[in-house]
């Protein structure tokens, strides 16, 4: 089955600075990696998606990247803020039914 | 709020014991998934159910069950709870059409003392 790990574990970063989280998979016949973000004592929320025939998403200070050949994407936050601090978590899952593997997990931590 | 109802929030209980967790998924969805989240291991995958039949198994403990009804609520039974089996619990469900992009219910906090 997909294996998804997920570095680092906890980031910390100072307001207004970029933060990035990795995330790589297993199976070749993933074709769809979602985050999602959770605040402290609250339910994940997805805040961006990307699928395998695209190589870049943006959505205003958030980004994913994919590299396809290498099984390797990426969730980029640009100019961060307080609010941003929460557990992010990266996931994969191939096409149809397939179920979501999450990655462990990222706790971001941005200091005023 | 995403729509996806759990209940209850927090249930505390003995080793031994068994509860039933219960969701509903947001009207019109019809897929209902449970996860479990602890500490060291992230959001894992229990068993997913699509208009009341089973769709998907993950780790799952033979301890555990669970069923979707006929109005698509769905209950996941756990029994001869451990203190392992402490956790958050999270229902999903997803739209027709995008089985991947979950919504997550608020979770049952489960306490095994």
């Amino acid at each position: 089955g997909e294996n998804v790990e997920q570095h680092p574990s906890t980031l910390s970063v100072q307001e207004g600075d970029s933060a990035v989280i990795k995330c790589t998979y297993s199976d070749s016949a993933s074709n769809y990696f979602p985050w999602y973000k959770q605040e402290l004592g609250k339910r994940p929320q997805l805040i961006i998606d990307i699928r395998s025939n695209v190589g870049e998403k943006k959505d205003q200070r958030i980004a994913v990247t994919l590299n396809k050949t290498a099984k390797h994407f990426s969730l980029h936050i640009t100019e961060t803020q307080p609010e941003d601090s929460a557990v992010y978590f990266c996931a994969a899952s191939s096409s149809g039914y397939s179920t979501l593997t999450f990655g462990k997990g990222t706790m971001l931590l941005v200091s005023p | 709020d995403s729509g996806v109802t759990q209940t209850p929030k927090h249930l505390i209980t003995a080793t031994g014991q068994r509860v039933t967790l219960r969701c509903s998924p947001r009207s019109g969805d019809l897929s209902v998934y449970w996860y479990q989240q602890s500490l060291d291991q992230g959001l894992q995958f229990l068993i997913q159910y699509y208009n009341g039949e089973e769709r998907a198994k993950g780790n799952i403990l033979e301890r555990f069950s669970a069923q979707q009804f006929p109005d698509l609520h769905s209950e996941l039974n756990l029994s001869s709870l451990e203190l392992g089996d402490s956790a958050l619990y999270f229902c999903a469900s997803s739209v027709e059409g995008t089985p991947e992009k979950l919504f997550f219910g608020s979770g049952t906090q489960l306490s095994v003392l």
